[in-house]
């Protein structure tokens, strides 16, 4: 079955610091694979995906992830983090079965602090 | 740029009760999805819309009914409400299947069951 993990939970950085969020998906075909941010209270804001092609993707506000399939791992990074990253992290895989709908599938998300 | 509309964006319902919610999907998209996200958890697909079919159907239980309209606008409909359906329910958009398409999420109803 599809699946996807994010193994931790929370994770607290210092502002400036660099920062790298693990996620690790279980999908037997190609994967589509989705970083999405959700500040409190708010929505879920696309930061980046990977279809295919470059294995190293950029997305928004500096973010960028690596594509490891030897690993089955996507794990968001950003080299120095502002306070304003503060939030909940999800990564997601898109299912698709031969043409139905591409639905995501979620890990738990990763809540990350950021310390003055 | 347009994005995802959904109303209303909080609501409060006493348990038994029905609640509607709706969904307006970025213009010229045509496939519309609802998730469900508890307190604490990630968001979980409930079922999807393609050209006004349903395309895929998740953990939607059998009290929640949803559709796809001719402007693709969407409803989801839930009837005889518990305390459990208190979450907050996402729509997303996109144009087509295929799975390439990026879903471009809305800012949530967020649904209390008192």
């Amino acid at each position: 079955a599809q699946s996807v993990t994010q193994p931790d939970i929370h994770i607290t950085v210092s502002e400036g610091a660099s920062l790298e969020l693990r996620c690790n998906y279980s999908y037997g075909a190609t994967p589509y694979l989705f970083w999405y941010v959700q500040s409190p209270g708010q929505g879920l804001q696309l930061l980046l995906k990977y279809f295919s092609g470059d294995t190293l993707v950029q997305g928004i506000k500096g973010f960028e992830a690596e594509f490891k399939r030897s690993q089955s791992s996507f794990n968001l990074r950003k080299p120095s983090v502002h306070w304003s990253d503060a939030a909940e992290y999800f990564c997601a895989v898109g299912v698709n079965y031969g043409g139905a709908t591409n639905k995501l599938i979620f890990g738990t998300g990763t809540l990350l602090a950021v310390q003055p | 740029a347009a994005g995802v509309i959904q109303s209303p964006r909080h609501l409060i319902k006493e348990k038994r009760e029905t609640a509607t919610l709706k969904c307006y999907p970025i213009p010229r998209h045509d496939t519309v999805y609802w998730y469900q996200q508890g307190p604490g958890q990630d968001p979980q697909f409930l079922i999807s819309f393609y050209e006004k079919m349903q395309s895929d159907k998740g953990s939607i239980p059998d009290r929640f009914s949803a559709q796809q309209f001719s402007d693709y606008h969407s409803e989801l409909n839930m009837s005889s409400l518990e305390l459990g359906d208190s979450a907050l329910y996402f729509c997303a958009s996109s144009l087509g299947l295929a799975g390439v398409e990026t879903q471009y999420f809305g800012p949530g109803t967020r649904l209390l069951v008192l």
